[in-house]
């Protein structure tokens, strides 16, 4: 049962453009959420989360929007650098949950010069 | 800044050989995590600790064994390695307030 969902496996995007990364979650109990960013051979690093009294949190060039009612979160990076380039995980925590975080499988962010 | 560190960037292991993989991190964290990463199933939680000698089950521990006697330092055991546990294996931590974990560099272990 995958709690957290991330469908698109992998994204291109060029240089400059808008980069919008999508998460869907079926848990009601979920408050916070959370991307990660990671690169290969390298463990995963924090970029933003978003608390559930929130619809939206910035971060430079990276906000996080939270519909709750669809149970929906995106990514989005403007402007997209290839430095971006890395696969991205949305991450959701339960406010009982011992701070365990459930992830999604991940989507590959391609951005190209 | 948090430092997690994990004893092998790579390792390759028999068939049936007993695997420790060791995680330190330096910031008085209570809780600890050991994750394992393959592809197109993300990262999912093998065991964690919210205290020294405290452990609980994440949703794949069959196979895994963890240890904590010092909080900063938890141990994942693979008592007799088979190759479907040849993957990444990642370690995190996290504070007591906001969950967000911060990770080591990961070991890679292959299992022949």
């Amino acid at each position: 049962d995958q709690q957290v969902k991330q469908n698109s496996p992998s994204l291109s995007v060029q240089e400059g453009r808008i980069s919008i990364l999508n998460c869907d979650y079926t848990n009601s109990m979920f408050d916070y959420f959370l991307w990660y960013k990671k690169y290969p051979a390298e463990g995963p690093t924090f970029l933003i989360s978003i608390s559930s009294i929130k619809d939206k949190n910035e971060d430079g060039r990276f906000t996080v929007f939270l519909n709750k009612s669809a149970k929906h979160l995106s990514l989005h990076i403007v402007p997209s650098q290839p430095g971006d380039s890395a696969v991205y995980f949305c991450a959701a925590s339960a406010r009982t949950g011992f701070q365990k975080l459930v992830f999604g499988t991940g989507t590959r962010l391609l951005v190209s010069p | 800044d948090v430092k997690v560190t994990q004893s092998s960037r790579y390792l390759v292991k028999r068939t049936g050989e007993k695997v420790f993989l060791e995680c330190v991190q330096d910031m008085d964290h209570e809780n600890m995590f050991w994750y394992r990463q393959d592809p197109g199933l993300g990262l999912r939680l093998i065991y964690f600790s919210y205290d020294v000698k405290m452990k609980e089950k994440g949703d794949i521990p069959e196979g895994y064994s963890v240890s904590r006697e010092k909080k900063e330092r938890f141990s994942l055991i693979l008592e007799s390695a088979s190759t479907n546990q040849t993957s990444m294996y990642l370690c995190a931590s996290t504070a007591g307030g906001p969950p967000e974990q911060y990770f080591g560099p990961g070991t890679r272990l292959t299992v022949t």
